[in-house]
């Protein structure tokens, strides 16, 4: 199984801060990587398909890069409502998820 | 509007079994593969099982393989899963999701204790 490492366990940040939260794949996962967030007692949502592409309806502040091994979700200005944990896809091959970011408001 | 809707959790006694529902609208479900994610409490998500469009291919996770059943019915645009033998260690919130990971059920409770 391809392991992903997810980091960090939980971030701290204020209204308009940059925040960058990081997997980091086994082995070479191409872009097969997407990123979620999930709120307390919903569906988790699609936010980042492939990498980097943004999925229809995501506000353009949530961007994704890397493609092997390490990958990055960027909020480039963080608003009240992006409290929620995060959490990381790879589906290069059987599903696996990295353990959550668990973002909260300073 | 997409939509998935699991039912049919709830607490279990180990090694009784249980069979968890998932209602889809708002897509063509015959078209797409369709899987369950469970995430027990405190722990990271899990991929448990994946069935093909038309329900001729499956595929298990190690923890569950020999135990689970997944099955659809595309006249009732319906995901189910079969759990046979349960453990303590199978208690989870359970979801069903499209294959491509795109849209999620709300996700349903099943607790595995004596």
């Amino acid at each position: 199984d391809i392991q992903m490492t997810q980091s960090p366990s939980f971030l701290s940040a204020s209204v308009g801060d940059r925040v960058t939260i990081n997997c980091k794949a086994s082995q070479n996962i191409n872009r097969y990587l997407n990123w979620y967030q999930q709120k307390l007692g919903e569906a988790p949502k699609l936010l980042i398909y492939n990498a980097n592409s943004l999925q229809t309806g995501i506000p353009s502040r949530f961007s994704g890069s890397g493609s092997g091994t390490d990958f990055t979700l960027t909020i480039s200005s963080l608003q009240p409502e992006d409290v929620a944990t995060y959490f990381c896809l790879q589906h290069n091959s059987w599903p696996t998820f990295g353990a959550g970011t668990k973002l909260e408001l300073k | 509007e997409v939509q998935l809707v699991e039912s049919g959790g709830g607490l279990v006694q180990p090694g009784r079994s249980l069979k968890l529902s998932c209602a889809a609208s708002g897509f063509t479900f015959s078209d797409y593969n369709m899987a369950w994610v469970r995430q027990a409490p405190t722990k990271g998500l899990e991929w448990v099982a994946s069935i093909s469009y038309g329900g001729s291919n499956t595929h298990y996770g190690d923890s569950v393989k020999g135990r689970f059943t997944i099955s659809r019915d595309n006249a009732k645009s319906t995901l189910y899963l079969q759990m046979d033998s349960l453990r303590s260690e199978d208690t989870a919130t359970y979801y069903c999701a499209r294959e491509v990971f795109d849209y999620w059920g709300q996700g349903v409770m099943v607790t595995v204790s004596s």
